[in-house]
């Protein structure tokens, strides 16, 4: 079964300093990775995936990732943090040995930023 | 592009109400996928289509929860009777696809539901 591990609830960091946001996974073969920001009342918007290819994966609002397959690790980075960062972040994997297109989410990294 | 559009925001029942929730997907998505979001959870799986066909709904609770996808576009989940338990964010999702780059998942905004 695939799993996922957010360790942190919470994260704090003044503003313009870079953040980290932890997530490691769990799956029987090769992993999609994919990290989520849920704002107030809001849905999931998509940040960034990581397939195959490169470990360091850009994606929106100047939000990385690095895959660490040895780690089984798949941290969110962002090097100047913004107040407008603030919001829930949610890792997800899929395990790509299924067939079905399952998405298992972690409980969710909420990220507050101080100015 | 319009994004995934769900109905309605927030809806207030009495117990043992009937409820139904819509979404419209991202224009050419095939695939279409119900979540449910507890408070301080990420979301669950409940169903999803591929097209018009129900092809994971391991996780719906059938005997009282319904989906439906006629035209392989919009869908609608049922809960009849609710219980206090079902409480929670509805979401909606869609995807291009199942595999590769196509399997990027862009939800709606949810329906809050409250079951008094």
């Amino acid at each position: 079964a695939q799993s996922v591990a957010q360790p942190e609830d919470q994260v704090n960091v003044a503003e313009g300093n870079p953040l980290t946001v932890k997530c490691t996974y769990s799956v029987s073969g090769n992993p999609y990775l994919f990290w989520y920001v849920q704002y107030p009342n809001r849905g999931l918007q998509f940040l960034l995936k990581y397939i195959t290819g490169d470990n360091l994966v850009k994606g929106s609002y100047g939000f990385e990732a690095e895959f660490n397959k040895s780690q089984t690790s798949f941290h969110l980075k962002k090097p100047s943090a913004l107040v407008s960062d603030s919001a829930l972040y949610f890792c997800a994997v899929r395990d790509l040995t299924g067939t079905a297109s399952k998405l298992t989410f972690g409980t969710g990294t909420r990220l507050q930023v101080t100015l | 592009e319009a994004g995934v559009v769900q109905s309605p925001r927030y809806k207030i029942i009495e117990k043992k109400q009937p409820v139904a929730f819509w979404c419209n997907p991202i224009s050419g998505h095939n695939t279409l996928y119900w979540y449910l979001q507890n408070l301080g959870q990420g979301p669950e799986l409940l169903i999803r289509y591929e097209n018009e066909e129900a092809v994971d709904d391991s996780q719906l609770p059938k005997d009282r929860f319904s989906a439906e996808r006629l035209k392989g576009v919009d869908s609608t989940l049922k809960i009849q009777p609710a219980e206090l338990g079902d409480s929670a964010v509805y979401l909606c999702a869609s995807s291009l696809g199942v595999s590769g780059r196509e399997e990027t998942q862009y939800f709606g905004p949810g329906t809050r539901l409250l079951v008094l």
